[in-house]
């Protein structure tokens, strides 16, 4: 079992719909967790982290749930510029990385 | 630019040559790390410093790969004997180690060929 999993997609959204991308873990003892977006042949970039008590930034709102070692990431009213691969981050002792779901916002 | 950097952006070797890669980190980041990217994959760990110290080490890092940081600054990865399956994008990333969560920024990456 790989220790960040993620829905590889692709999610293919109309602009203005909501989207949520899910990832586990398999490592209990995690202490960080983010999202980071990827765009084609472009280096990874801290979308943000994530905390226990859930956050929000703008369209993007993420959860963390240490129980059953899930997190998820909402974006709302979704852009075309918001097309990209999404990556579920997670820390323990290094960090992690998701294969990544790849999002398409069209038009 | 006060961001990561990398050189070089793009290397093409030949099977069996060494390469190294040099990577300068955020200015006032105290760690550092390389990754090594295929395609569809995500990032994959390697290794990673703090000042000049490297903390750990992946398993994955076969003994023909080397990465130093001598002065707690810039850091390079050097891999002898390269074979066809080194191939990859390699990033760095630098880190402050003050205080959690510990955010990573990207530098733009080195894309090795070998031929």
């Amino acid at each position: 079992r790989k220790e960040v999993e993620q829905d590889p997609g692709p999610f293919n959204v109309p602009e203005g719909a909501t989207v949520a991308f899910n990832c586990t873990y398999s490592n209990s003892a995690s202490q960080s967790f983010f999202w980071y977006r990827q765009d084609c042949r472009k280096e990874p970039k801290l979308l943000m982290s994530v905390y226990s008590s859930g956050n929000e930034d703008g369209r993007f709102t993420a959860q963390l749930n240490r129980a059953s070692q899930y997190i998820s990431l909402l974006i709302r009213d979704s852009k075309l510029s918001d097309s990209a691969t999404y990556l579920c981050v997670v820390n323990s002792n290094d960090m992690r990385f998701g294969a990544g779901t790849r999002l398409t916002v069209k038009p | 630019d006060t961001g990561v950097s990398q050189d070089p952006r793009h290397k093409i070797t030949k099977r069996g040559q060494n390469v190294t890669f040099r990577c300068d980190p955020i200015s006032e980041h105290n760690r550092l790390y390389w990754y090594r990217q295929t395609l569809g994959q995500g990032p994959e760990f390697l290794t990673y410093f703090q000042n000049e110290a490297q903390l750990e080490k992946s398993r994955l890092l076969s003994d023909r790969f080397s990465a130093e940081r001598p002065k707690g600054s810039f850091s390079t990865l050097e891999i002898q004997r390269t074979e066809q399956g080194d191939s990859a994008m390699y990033l760095c990333a630098s880190s402050t180690g003050d205080r959690a969560p510990y955010e990573q920024y990207f530098g733009p990456g080195t894309r090795l060929t070998v031929t």
